[in-house]
């Protein structure tokens, strides 16, 4: 089990694009969280998956964000018609809903950059 | 509105020494408290956490005090070293009301001197 890992590392595109990011958690993890962070600021929830189950949204998380998790594994986070607010740190988190104790465990992050 | 407050962007302490870093919170509803270390380039990385219901948790170099009644955390860090310098975040998690998303306050940026 190598933990996290988000898929591309770094994203640059044009602003009106739209984008997709993606998340495996580890295996035995069946809570998945994604996460914003910009300059100078802590992590932002942004929504939360219990399996499938897309179970808390953020007010962040305008129209122009989607994420899935289809089969309780994998998910995906798209950002339609990108703007240059969206440029920041997206993070991915999983844990087991049993506890806090042992918190979440956190991806490397995808890096976005609308330019 | 910020539930969740880091009121020190940075703290510069030298090696061996203790490190204490300081969060408040607004939310009484908040029940569980979280501190998370960040380097560069990475995704932040879980240390300790603490309940509402205990005042102290202990891990090795780490201890996070939680005073409720001040609303108020810290986390102490002794002996400090050098490998300790990074990003500390502080969050804290509403879970008995049904909420497990974790509000983050902006960090403090630890810099342990050898």
């Amino acid at each position: 089990d190598t933990g996290v890992s988000q898929d591309p590392r770094h994203k640059i595109t044009k602003r009106g694009q739209n984008v997709t990011f993606r998340c495996d958690p580890i295996s035995e993890h069946n809570r998945l969280y994604w996460y914003r962070q910009t300059l100078g600021q802590g992590p932002e929830f942004l929504t939360y998956f219990q399996n499938e189950a897309q179970l808390e949204k953020s007010r962040l998380l305008s129209d122009r964000f989607s994420a899935e998790r289809p089969k309780g594994s994998f998910s995906t986070l798209e950002i339609q018609r990108t703007e240059q607010g969206d440029s920041a740190m997206y993070l991915c988190a999983s844990s087991l809903v049993v506890s806090l104790n042992y918190g979440y465990t956190f991806g490397s992050g995808t890096r976005l950059t609308v330019v | 509105d910020q539930q969740v407050k880091q009121n020190s962007p940075s703290l510069s302490v030298q090696e061996g020494r203790i490190s204490i870093l300081n969060c408040d919170y607004t939310n009484s509803m908040f029940d569980y408290f979280l501190w998370y270390k960040k380097y560069p380039a990475e995704g932040p990385t879980f240390l300790i956490s603490i309940s509402s219901i205990k005042d102290k948790n202990e891990d090795g170099r780490f201890t996070v005090f939680l005073n409720k009644s001040a609303k108020h955390l810290s986390l102490h860090i002794v002996p400090s070293q050098p490998g300790d310098s990074a990003v500390y975040f502080c969050a804290a998690s509403a879970s008995g009301a049904g909420s497990y998303q974790l509000t983050f306050g902006k960090g403090t940026k630890l810099s342990v001197i050898p």
